[in-house]
């Protein structure tokens, strides 16, 4: 069975690092793109980049590109995305997804909260 | 980059009616590469749709996905109780990034 699981929420203050997981399993984690996406409260889906496990390639959505750093170990099928300086609109949910476009399966999500 | 637009913003339809929603691409869809989700309050997203057309694994066959170039519909031809969601569509042609629409909310009447 294909599962992505993420860790745990995280309740942080502005300016304050952050690393997220999502570890899949049941199949084959260097041979899919893992996307991220962010869901803020009541909005919509925003891709925000992917990750190539094989050799950590990444493409980043230009409204992301600078504020995240997406990245993999395929030694332990996890793939991250961090931030180095949290700010209170980086409150939301956070997915990961397999694939970068025709997601079939989706992490449960992360929910980041960042607030003084 | 391409801006995927979404029509209507909320569309109030009951139970057994057809309801058709648009997804409408600032640039042509490459290989029309577009893809349909469902997101119910709470939950994770759900892949319907994908290649504009193709039904993901265990998709009920109500849901009809149609279009090419820059013109994506995804119909639901009979809406069950469990239809009532927002719908999301997402561009995966060429390079990217991937963007999905802003949604639309498919509410009940």
């Amino acid at each position: 069975e294909v599962q992505l699981v993420q860790s745990g929420t995280e309740v942080k203050k502005p300016g304050e690092s952050l690393r997220i997981s999502c570890k899949g399993s049941g199949y084959s984690f260097t041979s899919y793109w893992i996307s991220w996406v962010r869901q803020m409260p009541g909005k919509g889906l925003e891709w925000m980049g992917r990750i190539d496990p094989s050799d950590s390639y990444t493409n980043y959505s230009p409204s992301f590109q600078g504020h995240v750093t997406i990245s993999a170990d395929k030694s332990i099928s996890t793939a991250y995305v961090q931030w180095s300086g949290l700010k209170a609109s980086d409150t939301a949910m956070y997915y990961c997804a397999r694939g970068s476009g025709r997601v079939d399966y989706w992490g449960q999500g992360t929910l980041v909260t960042v607030s003084s | 980059e391409i801006v995927l637009t979404q029509s209507p913003g909320t569309l109030s339809l009951s139970p057994g009616q057809r309801a058709i929603l648009s997804c409408r691409a600032s640039q042509s869809v490459s290989g029309s590469y577009l893809a349909w989700y469902q997101q119910k309050p709470g939950q994770v997203p759900r892949l319907l749709i994908y290649g504009a057309s193709t039904r993901a694994t265990g998709i009920p066959d109500r849901f009809i996905g149609s279009g090419s170039g820059t013109d994506f519909t995804l119909t639901i031809s009979r809406l069950e109780p469990e239809d009532f969601a927002v719908y999301y569509c997402q561009q995966y042609g060429s390079s990217p990034p991937y963007p999905f629409g802003q949604g639309t909310k498919l509410e009940i009447k």
